[in-house]
């Protein structure tokens, strides 16, 4: 089975951080993607890459940014934490080769900002 | 804009009772759809997937559900509900390009 795993369960960061979620997915799938979970407002795309080095902005990008410098690896970046990034983040991981598409989730990063 | 919408927001149903969660959804071309379940602190496991073909889809866990073109919509069902089954669910649809769209979720809440 297709694996994807978010390094931290748990983080709790100060406002003005420069905050990292490392997202590592271990079956070679070409997409990538990262959402954010909001009670009442279900999964919001954030950003996505389709491959390595690149990146397209989700619904909502603002004060966020990515990295995908290897194909298993696309990491979230807060440049400067604020309060309300405070979320569940969860990413993904999908590829259309096969007759097995579909989307693979990591079990979320629940970040707090003080 | 594609949309996705579950307008049940919390349904609570018996042990043992039968179970169906709505979804419609707005697209222009028959998409891809898919329904997850999020048990509590966990990510999305999915559930059941339609792309092509019967309109009638098997799932894990006991769910099927149903794709009717002419209502635009995607309901989850099960016949009888266990209390594992306590859970959040997902309807979500694919854009064609690769991207999910997710409604904003159904709380199940079961009693014994």
């Amino acid at each position: 089975d297709v694996k994807v795993t978010q390094s931290s369960r748990y983080l709790v960061k100060r406002t003005g951080e420069k905050v990292f979620l490392e997202c590592v997915q271990d079956m070679d799938h070409e997409n990538m993607f990262w959402y954010r979970q909001d009670p009442g407002l279900g999964l919001r795309l954030i950003y996505f890459s389709y491959d390595v080095k690149m990146k397209e902005k989700g619904d909502i990008p603002e004060g966020y940014s990515v990295s995908r410098e290897k194909k298993e690896r696309f990491s979230l970046i807060l440049e400067s934490a604020s309060t309300n990034q405070t979320s569940m983040y969860l990413c993904a991981s999908s590829t259309l080769q096969g007759s097995g598409y579909g989307y693979t989730f990591g079990s979320g990063t629940r970040l707090t900002v003080v | 804009a594609q949309s996705v919408t579950q307008p049940d927001i919390h349904i609570t149903v018996s042990e043992g009772a039968s179970l169906e969660l709505r979804c419609n959804y707005s697209y222009g071309a028959t998409p891809y759809l898919f329904w997850y379940v999020q048990s509590p602190g966990q990510g999305l496991q999915l559930l059941l997937k339609y792309f092509s073909g019967d309109t009638l889809v098997q799932g894990i866990k006991g769910f099927e559900a149903e794709f009717k073109r002419s209502q635009s919509s995607f309901n989850l069902r099960k016949p009888s509900v266990h209390w594992s089954d306590a859970a959040e669910y997902f309807c979500a649809v694919d854009h064609g390009n690769e991207k999910l769209t997710f409604g904003t979720g159904t709380r199940l809440t079961i009693i014994p």
